[in-house]
């Protein structure tokens, strides 16, 4: 079975404090892994994408890169408007069919 | 604006009576899915669609049924609907089942079952 794995729960940093979320996967081929961004009551906000081992993608102060067995979210200098739940997702399976397993989520919260 | 619509937003509603959450994208996406997101067990699949007339179970299908017979909507069915699937449902589109697009997340339809 697929899981996926997110750590921290939460984490509290200050303005301008760099840190690091983890998804850590265990899938049958893996096909592709999501990071998502959502804030309360919204859905989630499409961030990166990931496809192989080695792959690395930023967004403003959001960087994602990935291995055989996890991904990073690396937030630097974050800012408190960086605060929200961040998801991690896997897909896997044969292809022409797509199931989306998600992660509990690490809830960031930026103290100005 | 594209977009992924949910409606109702809110809704309560009694044990046993059959009710429906619709979903409808502007996007032409080919590919739309349910997920229920309860806290401390995240978003869970509940169905997915690939196309019209095409649908698949995801991880939690009890207790619900979907259609597409249009390309833009696909309608959420709790024929008799139980405590246990008070929720927040999202409904979610994309471009193709390719991992190269990204999934559009509608706004949310909370559900209280009494």
């Amino acid at each position: 079975e697929d899981q996926v794995t997110q750590s921290p729960e939460a984490l509290r940093l200050q303005e301008g404090e760099s840190s690091s979320l983890n998804c850590s996967y265990t899938v049958s081929g893996l096909r592709g892994l999501f990071w998502y961004r959502q804030d309360p009551g919204k859905g989630p906000e499409f961030l990166f994408t990931l496809y192989s081992a080695g792959e690395e993608k930023e967004k403003e102060r959001l960087k994602a890169t990935l291995t055989k067995k996890e991904s990073f979210l690396h937030i630097t200098a974050p800012k408190p408007e960086d605060s929200a739940t961040y998801l991690c997702a896997v897909v896997s399976g044969l292809q022409g069919a797509q199931k989306l397993v998600f992660g509990q989520g690490t809830r960031l919260t930026i103290n100005p | 604006e594209a977009q992924v619509t949910q409606n109702p937003r809110y809704l309560i509603t009694v044990t046993g009576k059959k009710l429906t959450v619709t979903c409808s994208q502007n996007m032409n996406h080919e590919y739309m899915s349910w997920y229920r997101q309860d806290p401390g067990l995240g978003l869970r699949q509940i169905y997915y669609s690939m196309n019209v007339e095409v649908t698949d179970k995801g991880d939690v299908p009890e207790g619900y049924k979907v259609s597409r017979k249009e390309k833009r909507n696909f309608p959420l069915i709790l024929e008799s609907p139980s405590p246990n699937q008070t929720s927040l449902y999202f409904c979610a589109s994309s471009l193709s089942t390719g991992l190269s697009y990204e999934q559009y997340f509608g706004p949310g339809t909370r559900l209280t079952v009494t």
